[in-house]
């Protein structure tokens, strides 16, 4: 119950087209699904993040869609550019049962981009 | 640039040893995240602590123990290491315990020969 689910593995994408990462989980609990990038030999950095209550989330070339009847959430990079090729991870916090995952994040599988120019 | 700080960059020891990587979280932090990366887990969640005090804890085995200091850095102490444990051990740090964001370190690479 407390997993996240991530596809694709790897995805490879033109310059200037569209980045699609899906995302899913079970855990109901679950109310801030974060977005992390990680770019070789660096930590984690958020890029965006979105709470249950809202559909759809977009910062500058980067958006969130959110589905909480199908318990999925994905991450659309618009006009791809090298620059983005990353390993996107979706992640999922939320207070799990007996109050142990206070804070913790859980991380899907990760998706490594690839932007060809 | 995080400002989560985290020493040494890379680790490398043999088994049986026991190593401590220390992390600083951003100023003005309380609560700070230990997580490990592995090829065949990912992203993989350890400990909470929050003001000193320990808050929630994952799939952390009982040769690893961690600590957060009265000056809000932490370390992450591994013992009896065996070659499963190399990993990257991340550092992340929020504002309070149930801070949404979390903002992680550059990590420490730990290889264990």
């Amino acid at each position: 119950q407390q997993q996240v689910k991530q596809s694709p593995q790897s995805l490879i994408v033109q310059k200037g087209g569209i980045s699609i990462i899906n995302c899913a989980y079970e855990n109901t609990a679950f109310d801030y699904f974060p977005w992390y990038q990680q770019f070789p030999g660096k930590g984690p950095a958020l890029l965006i993040a979105i709470r249950p209550d809202v559909s759809e989330k977009k910062e500058g070339r980067f958006t969130i869609s959110f589905n909480k009847s199908a318990k999925q959430f994905s991450l659309h990079i618009m006009d791809s550019q090298p620059g983005d090729s990353a390993t996107y991870f979706c992640a999922a916090k939320g207070e799990g049962a007996g109050g142990t995952s206070y804070g913790k994040l859980t991380f899907g599988q990760g998706t490594i981009l690839t932007v060809h120019p | 640039d995080s400002g989560v700080t985290q020493t040494p960059k890379h680790l490398i020891t043999a088994t049986g040893q026991r190593v401590t990587l220390r992390c600083s979280p951003r100023s003005g932090d309380l609560s700070v995240y230990w997580y490990q990366q592995s090829l065949d887990q990912g992203l993989q969640f350890l400990i909470q602590y929050y003001n000193g005090e320990e808050r929630a804890k994952g799939n952390i085995l009982e040769r690893f123990s961690a600590q957060q200091f009265p000056d809000l850095h932490s370390e992450l102490n591994l013992s009896s290491l065996e070659l499963g444990d190399s990993a990257l051990y991340f550092c992340a740090s929020s504002v309070a315990a149930g801070y949404n964001e979390q903002f992680f370190g550059p990590g420490t690479r730990l290889t264990v020969l």
